[in-house]
């Protein structure tokens, strides 16, 4: 079935280095794709999302890409923080559908 | 104050017995979800409501039945608990109209022995 993926479980980083974590979805259908974070004991919260008709969008120390034509997605994390340990969830989205598609989530631990 | 609330925080109960967690949620969204995280963190949609109407059932067992009195809450009754029951439970909110941003819930964990 149509699923949306993860490359890496589990990605530490150095404080003050830059994070990338990516995701794989197979739906070419899909036109919205929003990345969450989920820290511990509590529900996920939205960071950014980003249309299908945009390859790049940027907000405050965090950038999305997407590549539609490999159906892949990333979320850059600029001078983690070890407030930026959580994990990860890349999501999508279809036009005009109510359901949102979870991946399987990336761990991100920021080693002090 | 807390935009989507849900009740209990954690359960635990025998296997076969029945039981509900509650949400509401303050945003004035229309739209509602129940999402359940296993062990491995993976996130599957059970339900959607929009507007106290059912939008999506993502082949739940029929022991799962959602409730929703009014937009601003949705109930989740299980019946007859199995172990692979054991799950975090969470509920969420969008505003629909287009904008697909979902609001999650601070969750249920549900234990079954």
């Amino acid at each position: 079935g149509e699923n949306v993926g993860l490359h890496l479980p589990t990605l530490s980083v150095q404080e003050g280095d830059n994070s990338i974590i990516n995701c794989a979805y197979s739906n070419s259908a899909s036109d919205y794709f929003i990345w969450y974070k989920q820290e511990s004991g509590k529900g996920p919260q939205f960071i950014i999302d980003i249309r299908s008709n945009m390859d790049k969008r940027q907000g405050q120390r965090v950038t999305v890409l997407l590549n539609k034509t490999v159906k892949h997605l990333s979320l850059q994390i600029a001078a983690t923080q070890p407030g930026d340990s959580a994990v990860y969830f890349c999501a999508e989205n279809i036009g005009g559908y109510q359901k949102v598609t979870f991946g399987t989530g990336t761990k991100l631990q920021v080693i002090p | 104050d807390t935009a989507v609330s849900q009740t209990p925080k954690y359960l635990v109960t025998q296997m076969g017995n029945d039981k509900s967690i509650k949400c509401e949620q303050n945003l004035g969204h229309d739209t509602m979800y129940w999402y359940k995280q296993d062990s491995k963190k993976f996130l599957k949609i059970m339900f959607s409501y929009n507007n106290k109407e059912l939008i999506i059932n993502e082949t739940v067992p029929n022991r799962f039945s959602p409730k929703s009195p009014d937009k601003a809450h949705l109930n989740l009754h299980i019946n007859s608990l199995e172990l692979g029951d054991s799950a975090v439970y969470f509920c969420a909110s969008s505003p629909g109209q287009g904008n697909r941003e979902l609001f999650f819930g601070e969750g249920s964990r549900l234990t079954v022995l």
